[in-house]
């Protein structure tokens, strides 16, 4: 009955390889979202994506890509794979109904990655 | 940047309260602060949100100064599940558009 269950829990990779990771909630949540935890431990948020609208980090690299076959499901395509993103990425999903400051997040249980 | 601060570590004995306390001296009028945990290997837990009031629920309490500028998360009884990082967080609009900002938070380890 996990929540927000997100897979594979661990993948490993070569360089320049395209992977991607699934995330599905159960909440019937309409928004949902992907972090990324870096070596350092901070958290932040690469996209934010309802039926409606992405928002994407800038700081983001677009070989990073969400997609969405249907509201309950936000999966991560990353393309040409570097070092650097290695990581461990946390899908995530909340209400979603505008603004709102109840908006608690529900995160999945997360996803190392590691680019040899 | 997170506009929080946190003491990056702290020991409390099992089953007594464990504080953990945040300052975050420039927040704004409609910021409300935000505590979430993230144990070992999970993804972050929300625990516990407020904007001026002290607020409890089942998981927690939190202790707001009267100047907003600082705040405290009580644990009334830790266990050894509480072991996790504590992450101190201010927003205006929560979850919502991926507002909240992660900072290094605090270490709890709880200890028999």
């Amino acid at each position: 009955d996990t929540a927000v269950s997100q897979t594979p829990k661990y993948l490993v990779t070569q360089m320049g390889n395209d992977k991607s990771i699934k995330c599905e909630q159960n909440l019937g949540h309409d928004t949902m979202y992907w972090y990324k935890q870096d070596s350092k431990k901070f958290l932040k948020i690469m996209f934010s994506y309802n039926n409606k609208e992405l928002i994407i980090n800038e700081t983001v690299p677009n070989r990073f890509s969400p997609k969405s076959p249907d509201k309950a499901h936000l999966n991560l395509h990353i393309n040409s794979l570097e070092l650097g993103d290695s990581a461990v990425y946390f899908c995530a999903s909340s209400h979603g109904q505008g603004a709102a400051v109840n908006e608690k997040l529900f995160f999945g249980s997360g996803t190392q990655l590691s680019v040899l | 940047d997170a506009k929080t601060t946190q003491p990056p570590s702290m020991d409390c004995a099992e089953g007594r309260a464990a504080n953990l306390p945040c300052n975050h001296s420039t927040i704004s009028g409609n910021e409300y602060v935000y505590w979430y945990r993230q144990i070992h290997s999970q993804g972050p837990q929300y625990i516990i949100h407020g904007l001026k009031n002290n607020e409890t629920n089942e998981m927690a309490s939190l202790i707001i100064t009267e100047d907003r500028k600082s705040s405290t998360l009580i644990l009334p009884h830790a266990t050894l599940r509480d072991t996790a990082v504590y992450y101190c967080i201010v927003s205006q609009y929560g979850g919502s558009q991926g507002n909240l900002i992660f900072g290094k938070g605090t270490k709890l380890s709880v200890k028999p």
